[in-house]
């Protein structure tokens, strides 16, 4: 039982490359998140969905997207990255109250 | 709008002493007050969680303390050790459903010896 898993674990981007960050979790959990962290600033939430093919904005959308087309998977598309787009993000997922957080990803964007 | 306000931002407790942290919330429908405990380079994970019916939860050396009137709980860390150095994060919900969590900006415990 991995449990929530991301790749990659680094990843330097010139401005305006896209990219994708894989979220993948073993637990059958329907709930899963995308967080990005910035120091001082705490947890903002991306996007959540609350099972396959459902989706929904959270806190900071803009310049992300993603998809839910199997429990296990909840990818983050990055399109034309930017400079403010330079943080460590956190996937996680959940069945009742407990978040499970995968490892991050730390993207640098230059 | 910060929903739940976090502090101190940072902390330093000789080993042995007590941490406390604080946090406030702003939405009285939040029913569910877990903290998550960060170390460098790693994902958080639950530390231990509280909701609105009890006004304390103690887990070891980890205690919630809960004040619905005045919207504030409080992580209190006794004995506190070097491995307990870390990021703490507060964090609410509204209804007992999967709806997200929203988190408190976190404070960076250094215990020192």
């Amino acid at each position: 039982n991995a449990g929530v898993t991301q790749t990659p674990k680094f990843r330097i981007l010139k401005i305006g490359q896209s990219m994708t960050l894989q979220c993948t979790q073993d637990m059958n959990h329907n709930y899963m998140y995308w967080y990005r962290q910035d120091p001082g600033m705490g947890l903002k939430l991306i996007y959540y969905s609350v099972g396959a093919g459902i989706t929904d904005k959270g806190e900071v959308p803009n310049g992300y997207n993603v998809s839910r087309s199997t429990t296990e998977d909840f990818p983050l598309r990055l399109e034309l990255a930017a400079p403010s787009q330079t943080s460590v993000y956190f996937c996680a997922s959940s069945y009742r109250d407990e978040q499970y957080f995968g490892p991050g990803t730390r993207l640098t964007v230059t | 709008q910060q929903q739940v306000k976090q502090s101190p931002q940072s902390l330093i407790v000789q080993k042995g002493g007590i941490s406390i942290i604080n946090c406030a919330y702003e939405n009285t429908a939040f029913d569910y007050f877990p903290w998550y405990q960060q170390f460098p380079g790693k994902g958080p994970a639950l530390l231990i969680a509280i909701r609105p019916d009890v006004s304390e939860k103690k887990e070891g050396r980890f205690t919630i303390s809960f004040n619905k009137s005045a919207k504030q709980f409080s992580l209190h860390i006794m004995d506190s050790q070097p491995g307990d150095s870390a990021t703490y994060f507060c964090a609410a919900r509204r209804d007992s459903g999967n709806t997200p969590l929203v988190f408190g900006k976190g404070t960076r415990l250094s215990v020192i010896a």
